[in-house]
C-alpha cells in the first residue's frame, strides 16, 4: 500500500511560518490536496493540486511539491490556524491521506 | 449552498451491518464524484470509497473491498454505503464528501464535507 508520512506536530510562534511537510515515493508525479481540520469540525480543503487555493483561504496558505516531499506553508501564522493538517493524493485508483500534523500556535 | 447530511449510523455488532446515506443540496449532484471518508475517535482521516459522476467507476480502500458497496442515486441526490461484515476497526465518524472534479478520483481535492455519522462496532 502507499503511504504518505507527515510530522506527528508542529510547533510556531504567531506571525512566523510553519512548513508542513508530507513524503510518499514519487509524490511529485501525483496530486496532492491539504485539509485542515479544527477540533470539533470537519476538514476543510486548503489546497489542491499541490499549488492551488480554493476561493475564501487567505493567501498565507501556500503549496508546493518537488520529488518525494509536498509542502503546506503557512505564512504569518494566526492562532486561528491551529488545526491538524492533512495531505492526500491518489494511487492506484485509492485515496490516501497522511497520518496528519497537529500545528500548535503558540 | 452546498449541504451534505449524513444519516444512518448507529452502534451495530461485529458481523452486522448498515447502510450509511448522504443527501446532498446547492450543486448539480450528478455534475461531480462522491466519497467516503471515515475518521476514527481521536484519530486521523482514512478515504474509504469513491464513486464518478454516473456510477461508471468505483473504488474502495483495501480495509473495506468486498464487505462495502457505494452507490449513488441522482435522481434523489442521495450517495449510499452499504457495509456488512462489520468490524470494531470500522467504528469511526463517517463523512460524506463531494469532490471538485466528475471522476471517482478526486485528484482535484474534495472541496465540501458533511458532518458525518457515528458508526459504532462492538
Amino acid at each position: 500500500s502507499y503511504d504518505l508520512i507527515q510530522p506527528p506536530s508542529l510547533s510556531v510562534s504567531p506571525g512566523q511560518t510553519a512548513s508542513i511537510t508530507c513524503s510518499g515515493d514519487g509524490l511529485g508525479a501525483k496530486y496532492v490536496s491539504w485539509y485542515q481540520q479544527r477540533p470539533g469540525q470537519s476538514p476543510l480543503l486548503v489546497i489542491f493540486q499541490d499549488t492551488n487555493r480554493p476561493s475564501g483561504i487567505p493567501e498565507r496558505f501556500s503549496g508546493s511539491s518537488s520529488g518525494t516531499t509536498a509542502t503546506l506553508t503557512i505564512s504569518g501564522t494566526q492562532a486561528v490556524d491551529e488545526a491538524d493538517y492533512y495531505c492526500q493524493a491518489w494511487d492506484s485508483g485509492t485515496g490516501v491521506f497522511g497520518g496528519g500534523t497537529k500545528v500548535t500556535v503558540l | 449552498e452546498v449541504q451534505l447530511v449524513e444519516s444512518g449510523g448507529h452502534s451495530v455488532q461485529p458481523g452486522g451491518s448498515l447502510r450509511l446515506s448522504c443527501g446532498a443540496s446547492g450543486f448539480t449532484f450528478d455534475d461531480y464524484g462522491m466519497h467516503w471518508v471515515r475518521q476514527p475517535p481521536g484519530k486521523g482521516l482514512e478515504w474509504v470509497s469513491g464513486i464518478g459522476w454516473n456510477s461508471g467507476l468505483t473504488g474502495y480502500a483495501d480495509s473495506v473491498r468486498g464487505r462495502f458497496t457505494i452507490s449513488r442515486d441522482n435522481a434523489r441526490n442521495s450517495l449510499h454505503l452499504q457495509m456488512n461484515s462489520l468490524r470494531p476497526e470500522d467504528t469511526a465518524l463517517y463523512y460524506c464528501v463531494k469532490s471538485r472534479g466528475a471522476s471517482m478520483i478526486g485528484e482535484s481535492g474534495l472541496d465540501y464535507w458533511g458532518q458525518g455519522t457515528l458508526v459504532t462496532v462492538s
